[in-house]
């Protein structure tokens, strides 16, 4: 079972726009969340992350805000740059494990 | 002087054969992971070493077996490799087991023919 979802496997924006991705779900319990990146041939590299008991996060141009009554979590990034092209994990922690979605692979259109 | 380092990078082998993919950290870690990434890319976990002993064994196959020798390396050995096993496998490390400072190798893709 996924108690991990990322439902948009891709999306495209354009250079200087914001880009917001998503995650929902399932596990109330998860009490740390995080969003990994990805470029092709290397392996995923922490971004940002967001406690349980906070709705938002923020580190420079990433921004991760939690919905918990909506099991949501959504990373955005302002402005979007052609070098943040990647495939975004997010992950969530119960216990000493970590549940990562499926990724969604984000162009930034020059 | 990468920090996680899984070889070979690229495995194309037959059906039936057993193989091995190498891990290495040099950070000092104490915990480290297999992921597994299949055609769906679900990134999912197979096991966890702290200081050499096992802590997560998810249910995978009795032919996927870990090996670590010390704390700095987890090896993954398959035996009788089948088609379903092709996939990209992730090694990772993280200070102590549940901390999130994930550091990920760039991972091994797997081709079984």
């Amino acid at each position: 079972d996924q108690q991990v979802k990322q439902n948009s496997p891709s999306l495209s924006v354009q250079e200087g726009r914001i880009s917001i991705l998503n995650c929902d779900y399932t596990n109330s319990m998860f009490d740390y969340f995080l969003w990994y990146k990805k470029y092709p041939a290397e392996g995923p590299t922490f971004l940002i992350s967001i406690s349980s008991i906070k709705d938002k996060n923020e580190d420079g141009r990433f921004t991760v805000f939690l919905n918990k009554s909506a099991k949501h979590l959504s990373l955005h990034i302002v402005p979007s740059q052609p070098g943040d092209s990647a495939v975004y994990f997010c992950a969530a922690r119960f216990g000493n494990q970590f549940y990562f979605g499926t990724g969604t692979s984000l162009t930034v259109i020059p | 002087d990468t920090a996680v380092s899984q070889t070979p990078k690229y495995l194309v082998t037959q059906m039936g054969n057993d193989k091995s993919i190498k891990c290495e950290q040099n950070l000092g870690h104490d915990t480290m992971y297999w992921y597994k990434q299949d055609s769906k890319k679900f990134l999912k976990i197979m096991f966890s070493y702290n200081n050499k002993e096992l802590i997560i064994n998810e249910t995978v196959p009795n032919r996927f077996s870990p090996k670590s020798p010390d704390k700095a390396h987890l090896n993954l050995h398959i035996n009788s490799l089948e088609l379903g096993d092709s996939a990209v496998y992730f090694c990772a490390s993280s200070p102590r087991r549940g901390s999130y400072g994930y550091t990920f190798g760039s991972g091994t893709r797997l081709t079984v023919v």
